[in-house]
């Protein structure tokens, strides 16, 4: 298996612009995790899936930032427009039924907002 | 409502020495615990993580775990670590019947020649 799937790796926008975050899952993983980690406030869950289906959003933090799950096999994260405080990394993880289940995290998204 | 506690921020350790990283959780409910590693500029994977059965768990690069249920406490142990061993280290928590994994702030294990 190829793990999680995250793109791009790096993305250096300025601000004000649309910044468009890309996961694809494991096969046959039915939740769905998007994190930001920050030096200052560590690893955040900003929203999560199941069955495509958004279960908790309580962690977006501005309503700039929506999370969009279309299919198994693909989820966005989508900022707009984007802040320098913004500026973080962004992992995907993903998981199988059942909180006994460890989750698979991407390699991340290292976001740069000028 | 779960949280998780790791008690040392940073951790500096001479190569060839014991090291523990301290976790303490609060749940209301039965949990399952985890043990997250960071390397540099990579996604956390997992180290080991307690379902059920015995206390002490052992997971991979020579990392081992005790559920203490009385001490809410999950502290993870290696007996000698190595340079490679520097990395960030995640406690987390998962209730029983709940999909939402709880992670500790981390502590950053720093390993010197």
């Amino acid at each position: 298996d190829a793990g999680v799937i995250q793109s791009p790796r790096h993305e250096v926008t300025e601000m004000g612009q649309e910044v468009t975050l890309r996961c694809k899952p494991i096969s046959g993983h039915d939740y769905l995790f998007w994190y930001r980690q920050t030096m200052m406030r560590g690893l955040e869950l900003l929203i999560y899936f199941n069955n495509n289906v958004p279960i908790d959003d309580s962690g977006m933090p501005e309503d700039r930032f929506s999370a969009k799950m279309p299919n198994a096999s693909f989820s966005t994260l989508k900022i707009q427009p984007s802040e320098p405080r913004d500026s973080a990394v962004y992992f995907c993880a993903s998981s199988r039924t059942g909180g006994y289940n460890e989750q698979f995290f991407g390699p991340g998204t290292r976001l740069t907002v000028l | 409502a779960q949280s998780v506690t790791q008690l040392d921020s940073q951790v500096p350790v001479f190569e060839e020495a014991p090291v523990e990283l301290r976790c303490n959780y609060s749940s209301s409910v039965s949990v399952y615990l985890f043990w997250y590693v960071q390397y540099p500029n990579q996604g956390l994977q997992l180290l080991l993580k307690y379902l059920s059965g015995s206390t002490l768990v052992k997971g991979i690069n020579g990392f081992e775990a005790e559920f203490n249920k009385s001490q809410t406490s999950f502290h993870l142990r290696k007996p000698s670590v190595h340079i490679s061993d520097t990395a960030e280290y995640f406690c987390a928590v998962s209730g029983a019947g709940g999909f939402k994994t709880i992670f500790g702030a981390g502590t950053r294990l720093f390993v010197k020649a």
